[in-house]
Formats: C-alpha cells, sequence, structure tokens
C-alpha cells in the first residue's frame, strides 16, 4: 500500500525566512497531493494541493512542487510569519476508484521565531 | 454552516468499558473517514466509508467498529478499549470530484483510557 514519508519532524525558521518541508511517497499510482495545516488544538485544515499533472502551484506566499518521477512534493512557505507556527501534514491519494483513502505523512510541526 | 460535528470532545474512560464516538457532517458528502492522530505518527486513518453501508479498514483498524446506516452519520465504537488507545480522534468527510479528495475534519475528540 501507500506510505508517505515526510521531513524534517521539527523545522524552526526565523520570521521572514523560507521554510521548506518535503515528502515522499510509494505509490506512483497516486495522483493527487493535498497539504494540512493544522493550528494548536484545532483541526486540520487544507491550504493548498496539486496533482500530478501540474508540476507547481502558488498561492500567495506558499507553493507546492511535485516531482512525479522521484515520487517527490514539496511544500515551500516564504515570508514567513508567527501565525505560519503549526503542525503540516502532507498526503496522498489516488482519484481513481474514489475510495475517499488519503494518506498522510508524519507531520512537521513549524515554529516560526518573531 | 457547512461542518463535521463530533461528539463527545473529551472522554476519559477506563478499560472495557464500550464507548460510542458520534461524527455527523451536514455536507452530504458520499466519504467519510476515521483518524488518529498520535505524536510522530501524524494521521493514521482507521476506517472508512464510501458510502451507506459500504466500509472498509484503514491502517490500524484492530479494537475499532464503524457503521453507516446513514449518510450524514459514521460513529466510531470501541467495544473494549485499552490504554493503547488513548489518542486524540479525527472524523473526517470528504468530497472526491474533479480528482480531489478534500478532507473536511471535525474538531477532534481527545479520549483517555485509564
Amino acid at each position: 500500500g501507500e506510505n508517505v514519508e515526510q521531513h524534517p519532524s521539527t523545522l524552526s525558521v526565523q520570521e521572514g525566512d523560507s521554510a521548506v518541508i518535503k515528502c515522499t511517497y510509494s505509490d506512483s499510482a497516486s495522483n493527487y497531493f493535498p497539504w494540512y495545516k493544522q493550528e494548536l488544538g484545532k483541526r486540520p485544515q487544507l491550504i493548498i494541493d496539486i496533482r500530478s499533472n501540474v508540476g507547481e502551484k502558488k498561492d500567495q506566499r506558499i507553493a507546492v512542487t511535485l516531482n512525479k518521477t522521484a515520487k517527490h512534493f514539496s511544500l515551500h512557505i516564504t515570508e514567513t510569519q508567527p501565525e505560519d507556527s503549526a503542525v503540516y501534514f502532507c498526503a496522498a491519494s489516488q482519484s481513481s476508484g474514489n475510495t475517499g483513502k488519503l494518506i498522510f505523512g508524519q507531520g512537521t510541526t513549524l515554529q516560526v521565531k518573531p | 454552516e457547512a461542518q463535521v460535528t463530533q461528539n463527545p470532545r473529551y472522554l476519559i474512560t477506563v478499560t472495557g468499558k464500550k464507548l460510542t464516538v458520534t461524527c455527523s457532517q451536514n455536507m452530504n458528502h458520499e466519504y467519510m473517514s476515521w483518524y488518529r492522530q498520535d505524536p510522530g505518527l501524524g494521521l493514521r486513518q482507521i476506517y472508512y466509508s464510501m458510502n451507506v453501508e459500504v466500509t472498509d479498514k484503514g491502517d490500524v483498524p484492530e479494537g475499532y467498529k464503524v457503521s453507516r446506516k446513514e449518510k450524514r452519520n459514521f460513529p466510531l465504537i470501541l467495544e473494549s478499549p485499552s490504554p493503547n488507545q488513548t489518542s486524540l480522534y479525527f472524523c473526517a468527510s470528504s468530497l472526491s470530484t474533479s480528482g480531489k479528495n478534500i478532507q473536511y475534519f471535525g474538531a477532534g475528540t481527545r479520549l483517555s483510557v485509564l
């Protein structure tokens, strides 16, 4: 079955710097890759996603890149702010079959120091 | 307001005492899932359901049961809870469309089994 590895497990950056979180997946049939943000004590919420027919997607200060050949994808946050501090989860799934099954990475705790 | 509601939010129980965590969604989503979140392990899927009366095991189903008698409800049942089931539980519903599987999470249930 699908396995998603996420690194690093913790990341500390200075406000204004960039942060990069990387994930690798094992199932080449996976074609949808979302990223979720979980603030302290809150539920995970989708912040950006990418489908396998796209190599990069950007939304303001966040971007996601996908390398299908290498089976890895990354989240990039530029000009980090204290409110970016949270746990970030990557995930992978297959849209074919419509199973609703989503495999999550282990999570990255991002701390942005003011 | 579109939402996923799970109850209770907090629960302390003792080993062997059956309990049910309820989950309800008002978005008419076909897919619903249960996850548990443990430090360093991310979000692991327990069970998921593709529609009424259709359920399947996720990655960590042992010790859990689910049912999907109605589209909006997806309760999680622990017949004989054990301390290793102490965790943070999230219910989620999702709509798989246009190659995307966007999960909407409930607020979480923090369970302690003594």
